[in-house]
C-alpha cells in the first residue's frame, strides 16, 4: 500500500530555474495539500485542493503554482526558484470524513 | 500570526518517565486537534486526535488533554520509550474533515535510556 508518493526526493536547483514536484495518492482521498517545513517554522501550508478541480492558497503561496491533475495527483511548481524556497516539501491527503492527514516522505529542495 | 504555538522547541525525558508536550492556540474557532510524530527523513504520521466536545482522549501510552477555556492542549506519553524520540507537531482545524490543518512549530522529544 503506497499511500502518498512524492517525486523527486531530492533536488538541487540554481536560482531562476523551474521545477515541478509530483504527488500521487492511492487512497481515493478528496483533499490534497502541499506543506513546507523549515527549521523553527513548523509545517506551513502552501496550497491545497479540497476536491478535484479546485485549488486554494494557503499561508505561503507566493512563488508557487499548483495543478490538481485528477483525483490522484497534485503537483507543485516553482516557476523561478529562489534561495528562500530551500525547504523540505510534504504532500498530504485526507478524506472528508476525518481530520487525519496522510503525508508523503517529503522532497528536499535546495536552491543555490 | 502563529495560531498554534509550541513554546518548547525541545524536551529530554528519562526512559520510563512521563513525557508532557504542550500546545497553545489562539483561534477560538478551532474545534479539532491532532498530534503528529515525525522521524528524520520521513513524513509526519498521525498519533492521536481530540474533538472540542471532549477534554481527554487516550490511546495506549498516549493521552491528549484539552482545556478549551485556556486554549491549551497537552500530549502525555507514559511510559516514555526510546522509540518515542521524534519531533511532535500539534495541529488544529475549525471542523474535522473539511478544513485545512494549522500546525505548530514542533517539539523535539529525546528519550534518554
Amino acid at each position: 500500500n503506497a499511500g502518498v508518493t512524492q517525486t523527486p526526493k531530492f533536488q538541487v536547483l540554481k536560482t531562476g530555474q523551474s521545477m515541478t514536484l509530483q504527488c500521487a495518492q492511492d487512497m481515493n482521498h478528496n483533499s490534497m495539500y502541499w506543506y513546507r517545513q523549515d527549521p523553527g517554522m513548523g509545517l506551513r501550508l502552501i496550497y491545497y485542493s479540497a476536491s478535484e478541480g479546485t485549488t486554494d492558497k494557503g499561508e505561503v503561496p507566493n512563488g508557487y503554482n499548483v495543478s490538481r491533475l485528477n483525483k490522484r495527483e497534485f503537483s507543485l511548481r516553482l516557476e523561478s526558484a529562489a534561495p528562500s524556497q530551500t525547504s523540505v516539501y510534504f504532500c498530504a491527503s485526507k478524506t472528508g470524513t476525518t481530520g487525519e492527514l496522510f503525508f508523503g516522505e517529503g522532497s528536499r529542495l535546495t536552491v543555490l | 500570526d502563529q495560531q498554534v504555538k509550541q513554546n518548547s522547541p525541545s524536551l529530554s525525558v528519562q526512559e520510563g518517565r512521563i513525557s508532557i508536550l504542550n500546545c497553545d492556540y489562539t483561534n477560538s474557532m478551532f474545534d479539532y486537534f491532532l498530534w503528529y510524530k515525525k522521524y528524520p527523513a520521513e513524513g509526519p504520521t498521525f498519533l492521536i486526535s481530540i474533538s472540542s466536545i471532549k477534554d481527554k482522549n487516550e490511546d495506549g501510552r498516549f493521552t491528549v488533554f484539552l482545556n478549551k477555556s485556556a486554549k491549551h492542549l497537552s500530549l502525555h506519553i507514559v511510559p516514555s520509550q526510546p522509540g518515542d524520540s521524534a519531533v511532535y507537531f500539534c495541529a488544529a482545524s475549525r471542523k474535522s474533515g473539511n478544513e485545512k490543518l494549522t500546525f505548530g512549530t514542533g517539539t523535539r522529544l529525546t528519550i534518554i535510556p
